[in-house]
């Protein structure tokens, strides 16, 4: 119950496309759902995270959806750009609790 | 922008040496965590530590694991025995209060540890 399913586990967008990445979870006690981007040789780095009072959070062209009902939430990132290949992570904790817990993690691979 | 630094960035050892991994957190954060990702798979959490003590621990962080803070400033994993299965790169991270929307982990860029 503590897992977060993310998928796919890799990803090829043409530039200039519309790059999506899929998580669900099953712990309703998750109030917290960000996502990490990390480069070859470096740390996961925040990118953008949503509180489950909203349905939807945008950041310049990257955009999370939430649905609730469903335990589901997305990344969207528009207008994708080869700098933006690199592994995303979705995650989850619950408020107050110390730990993140991480999904598979998504390749994603921009073509030029 | 200040950010959380691991050293060694690679150590090598045999099995069932000790093996001690660094970090130095952002300076005025209170909150200090390990993580690690085996090869090719998710992050998952180790431990978390607050006000000199453990606060939450994950089933991997066994016997074999211990954490200090010797210091003001460095915050030490530390694995008595190592194992094969203990390849992994082990990330740092620190936050200024307990993680959450408030509160966003910082990581540092992870010392890869290879167990032979």
């Amino acid at each position: 119950q503590q897992q977060v399913k993310q998928s796919p586990q890799s990803l090829i967008v043409q530039k200039g496309g519309i790059s999506i990445i899929n998580c669900a979870y099953e712990n309703t006690a998750f109030d917290y759902f960000p996502w990490y981007q990390q480069f070859p040789g470096k740390g996961p780095a925040l990118l953008i995270a949503i509180r489950p009072d909203v349905s939807e959070k945008k950041e310049g062209r990257f955009t999370i959806s939430f649905n609730k009902s469903a335990k589901q939430f997305s990344l969207h990132i528009m207008d994708s750009q080869p700098g933006d290949s690199a592994t995303y992570f979705c995650a989850a904790s619950i408020q107050g609790a110390q730990k993140l817990v991480f999904g598979q993690g998504t390749r994603l691979t921009i073509n030029p | 922008e200040p950010e959380v630094t691991q050293t060694p960035s690679h150590q090598v050892t045999q099995m069932g040496q000790e093996v001690i991994l660094r970090c130095v957190p952002i300076s005025n954060h209170l909150y200090f965590y390990w993580y690690r990702q085996i090869l090719g798979q998710k992050v998952e959490f180790l431990v978390s530590f607050y006000n000199n003590e453990i606060s939450e621990k994950s089933e991997i962080f066994d016997d074999q694991f211990s954490v200090e803070r010797p210091d003001g400033s460095n915050f030490t994993l530390k694995i008595r025995s190592t194992k094969l299965e203990d390849s992994a790169m082990y990330f740092c991270a620190s936050s200024p209060i307990s993680g959450g929307a408030n509160s966003p982990l910082h990581f540092g860029n992870g010392t890869r540890l290879t167990v032979t």
